[in-house]
């Protein structure tokens, strides 16, 4: 079974400053894909950014970059020069090569303070 | 990416009536999904619906409560049946275009259902 990990139910940082989102996982797959979504008031879940894990290469999307590390299951996101429309949940998630499937993990809850 | 509508976008309904929810796509798509996302948690899969056939369910669904169809490539709906207050969640229907592009799943706005 696969499992996705949040330790961090709130986070609050100040506007332009930059925060990092923590996320493990478990899986006994070795074609599989991470995913962070950013869900807002407005409650559409928006892909933030992807990370194929037979790529070694972190992912970067503009503000937003992650840390893969595959041997810790480890997957955080950056966000760098935070701005008040980041304020959102965030959910890390993850899929599975074969399927489509996506397991997501309870959410952070980041507030971006002005 | 595909942009994904769903109907109604709320809806406030009494126990032991059912509800469909709509889910429209602006684009053929090879993979349809059902969510729930309970008040203040995380998204749970109620099942992979599929087209021509009878969904997949995850454990803890069934059809009876939680019948699917998927007519074509675009559309797909969600009945909850005789409804109780514990039914009352954000349903998200979401979207995969394909393995070619990666896996990543495009999600509706999501409708938002009280059970009184």
């Amino acid at each position: 079974a696969q499992t996705v990990t949040q330790s961090q139910p709130e986070m609050s940082v100040q506007e332009a400053e930059t925060v990092t989102l923590s996320c493990t996982y478990d899986t006994s797959e070795n074609n599989y894909y991470l995913f962070w979504y950013k869900q807002p008031p407005s409650r559409q879940m928006i892909l933030v950014i992807r990370q194929e894990a037979y790529k070694q290469q972190n992912a970067t999307e503009n503000r937003f970059s992650v840390n893969f590390q595959k041997a810790a299951k480890s997957f955080s996101l950056k966000i760098s020069d935070s701005q008040l429309g980041d304020t959102a949940m965030y959910f890390c998630a993850l899929g599975q090569g074969g399927n489509e499937k996506l397991t997501f993990g309870t959410g952070t809850r980041l507030t971006i303070i002005p | 990416s595909a942009v994904i509508s769903q109907k109604p976008s709320r809806d406030i309904c009494q126990r032991g009536t059912s509800l469909t929810i709509q889910c429209q796509v602006d684009s053929q798509v090879t993979m349809m999904f059902w969510y729930r996302q309970q008040p203040g948690q995380s998204l749970t899969l109620i099942a992979t619906a599929n087209q021509g056939s009878e969904a997949t369910y995850e454990s803890g669904f069934v059809i009876d409560k939680f019948p699917i169809s998927r007519p074509n490539l675009t559309f797909s709906t969600l009945t909850v049946s005789n409804m109780s207050p514990e039914d009352s969640s954000i349903y998200l229907c979401s979207v995969a275009p394909g393995r070619l592009v990666g896996h990543e799943q495009y999600f509706g706005p999501g409708t938002r259902l009280t059970v009184t």
